[in-house]
């Protein structure tokens, strides 16, 4: 099935950093959606994107919608310990109950 | 205040069995699903139900029974389990709305078959 590219595939930093990471599709897509997962939990909702152009913030998180409609990127402002963890980013066609397409994943790591 | 919620967390069978996975979810949505994730952390759509009917159906085997109670409800059979079928499985909901269609996932079932 397709999957997202989202690159880095890691990344390992320091404390009070500043990170940057982007999803890319060949396809259109009309929402995007950045999710960040825990060892052991289920995804958690960051950012949702709908509009070409659109840039959403969530505390220290800063996601944009590619205008082309087929990127998106998050950007993680003055990193923090908890920040650890996979980054992923989601697309979807229609605007209502069409499936999820999943990113690779970023896996974050974060050293004091 | 659990909003997506699953039973068991953790489930271990032999080959040959069959289980089931429950889900529910308090948000007042009208849409579920089930996502599958590989060891490699890849995540999948499996299913999709809306307001009780199916409504995608990815190529699954179809040892892989989903059934919809109601729409706060969605639970997932296996039948004749394979060690292939070990992964993590997710439950999702979400609004059918233009707008408001983020999807909320559950904690997951880590399901091994030995």
């Amino acid at each position: 099935g397709q999957q997202l590219n989202q690159s880095p595939q890691s990344m390992f930093i320091q404390e009070g950093e500043d990170v940057s990471m982007n999803c890319t599709s060949s396809s259109i897509f009309n929402t995007w959606l950045w999710y960040k997962q825990d060892p052991g939990e289920g995804p958690v909702l960051l950012i949702a994107l709908y509009k070409a152009g659109e840039l959403t913030s969530n505390g220290r998180l800063t996601a944009q919608f590619g205008i082309t409609r087929k990127d998106s990127f998050l950007n993680i402002s003055a990193s923090i310990p908890s920040d650890v963890g996979i980054y992923f980013c989601a697309g979807q066609r229609s605007y209502n109950t069409d499936k999820l397409i999943f990113g690779t994943g970023t896996r974050l790591q974060v050293f004091p | 205040d659990t909003a997506v919620s699953q039973t068991p967390k953790y489930l271990v069978t032999q080959m040959g069995n069959d289980k089931s996975i429950k889900c529910e979810q308090n948000l007042g949505h009208d849409t579920m699903y089930w996502y599958k994730q590989d060891s490699k952390k890849f995540l999948k759509i499996m299913f999709s139900y809306n307001n009780k009917e199916l409504i995608i159906n990815e190529t699954v085997p179809n040892r892989f029974s989903p059934k919809s109670p109601d729409k706060a409800h969605l639970n997932l059979h296996i039948n004749s389990l394979e060690l292939g079928d070990s992964a993590v499985y997710f439950c999702a909901s979400s609004h059918a709305r233009p707008g408001l269609s983020e999807q909320f996932f559950g904690p997951g079932t880590r399901l091994t078959v030995l």
